[in-house]
């Protein structure tokens, strides 16, 4: 069974600093992964979609990128900004059917100090 | 565009009884899900559909029912709560790619979230 591990749980920072979140997932056969983000008491918004076949995305500030023969993304945040603040989830697909096999983290609480 | 709308934001139901989470999407969206966020744990897939008259169970599916009669509603229904169903749930929609969707693509869009304590 998939599983998917975000470390840490929360992380703070001072504004303008660049920072990393990691993921991990166990099984390397996936057909996309997912960053989202989810403000309190909000639903989840997709940031950055890399599929299977690709290395990196990047969207403004932020890039996401994939080593699946490793089981690991990141999600790179340039210049923080204390906007930024929310939880990062990422979730991994398995079919290539669709959304049904998709396998989320627990998600890193990032908090950006002003 | 109103994108994915789910009602009520917060309930508060007693052991025993029934409700129903209401979810509807105008991006003609072929499939969608239903999720549950509890502490700790991620997000798991309750009950999904890949286009009208269509639904299948996710990781999660006990103690709910679904049903999609039209593409655009897809509502969660517990048919008797308990306080195990206490949870934030939330609904989403993507285009799918088993009628035709963009492969690789299926960016989800989610609801705002609905708050269910059971007592």
């Amino acid at each position: 069974k998939q599983e998917v591990t975000q470390i840490p749980a929360a992380l703070s920072v001072p504004e303008g600093e660049n920072l990393v979140l990691n993921c991990s997932f166990t099984d390397s056969a996936i057909y996309n992964l997912q960053w989202f983000r989810q403000d309190p008491g909000k639903g989840l918004t997709s940031l950055l979609l890399i599929q299977s076949s690709q290395r990196e995305q990047t969207s403004g500030r932020l890039n996401a990128s994939l080593d699946k023969s490793s089981g690991r993304s990141t999600l790179y945040i340039a210049a923080s900004q204390p906007g930024d603040s929310a939880t990062y989830l990422c979730a991994v697909e398995e079919s290539s059917f669709g959304n049904e096999k998709l396998t989320f983290g627990t998600g890193t609480r990032l908090t950006i100090i002003p | 565009n109103a994108g994915v709308t789910q009602t009520p934001k917060f309930q508060v139901l007693k052991t025993g009884q029934s409700m129903t989470l209401q979810c509807a999407q105008d991006m003609n969206h072929e499939y969608m899900s239903w999720y549950r966020q509890d502490p700790g744990m991620g997000l798991r897939l309750i009950h999904y559909s890949v286009g009208a008259g269509i639904t299948d169970q996710g990781e999660v599916p006990n103690g709910y029912n679904v049903s999609r009669s039209t593409t655009e509603d897809f509502p969660l229904r517990l048919l008797s709560a308990a306080p195990s169903q206490t949870s934030v749930y939330f609904c989403a929609s993507s285009y799918s790619t088993r009628t035709g969707g963009v492969s690789g693509a299926n960016v989800l869009t989610f609801g705002a979230g609905s708050r269910l304590t059971v007592l």
